[in-house]
């Protein structure tokens, strides 16, 4: 696709119930990010591929959170036993072949999370 | 904490003032990028710096980088209301690939 899709756009979830967020990242890109913005703060690391080496996964916050990604191609985050804490902006990005080289990432429009 | 620091964390301006943000950040860097958030959604590239870099320029926007201060400042001039955002910068940490962005900056221009 032209962009980075994500899906769903929002997602209202009960406590306790696990949740998938998926990402389409732009056709050929080797590089994936996800990253959580909760209301009113900044952006918090959780995860990056690249290609086909070892995710980087130092920022997943709990082993509730998971990410897997076939390939070069899309990537799944899943939250399991979602708390209330868990609710936030789940944004994914990429980039052509990591940021390394001064390349840019590009986003997704996110998919909002709410857990009651 | 992984995130860099922004200051302001909140600028309410007239259009067609300068906006001036500053970020700092705490490890040595590859680059530091700046983006623009709106309405809480995707963000979007606006301007990359390299750590050998000291200015850069873009349209209405100034970077300008301090590897010794480990700070750096975007300059938005002659604002606009379109340009009611929040701003953050990301640093590449050396020998990463790994992208960390600071708190952000929301910006309200006022036409």
């Amino acid at each position: 696709g032209a962009g980075v899709s994500q899906s769903p756009s929002n997602k209202v979830t009960e406590k306790g119930k696990d949740v998938e967020l998926r990402c389409d990242p732009i056709s050929g890109h080797t590089a994936l990010y996800w990253y959580r913005q909760r209301l009113g703060q900044g952006l918090e690391f959780l995860i990056y591929f690249q290609g086909n080496s070892a995710p980087d996964k130092s920022g997943l916050p709990s082993d509730r959170f998971s990410a897997e990604r076939t390939g070069e191609s899309v990537s799944t985050l899943t939250i399991q036993r979602t708390q209330q804490e868990d609710s936030a902006v789940y944004l994914c990005a990429s980039s052509p072949s990591g940021t390394g080289v001064g390349n840019t990432i590009y986003f997704g429009e996110g998919s909002w999370l709410t857990v009651v | 904490s992984q995130q860099g620091e922004e200051d302001p964390q909140a600028l309410s301006i007239q259009e067609g003032e300068n906006a001036t943000m500053n970020c700092s950040y705490k490890t040595s860097i590859n680059n530091l990028q700046w983006y623009r958030q709106n309405s809480g959604r995707g963000l979007v590239h606006l301007i990359l710096i390299r750590s050998n870099e000291r200015e850069k320029h873009s349209g209405r926007l100034r970077v300008t980088l301090d590897t010794s201060k480990k700070s750096s400042s975007l300059l938005i001039t002659a604002s606009r209301a379109a340009d009611t955002a929040s701003y953050f910068c990301a640093t590449l940490r050396l020998n990463t690939d790994k992208l960390i962005f600071g708190t952000g900056t929301r910006l309200q221009v006022f036409p």
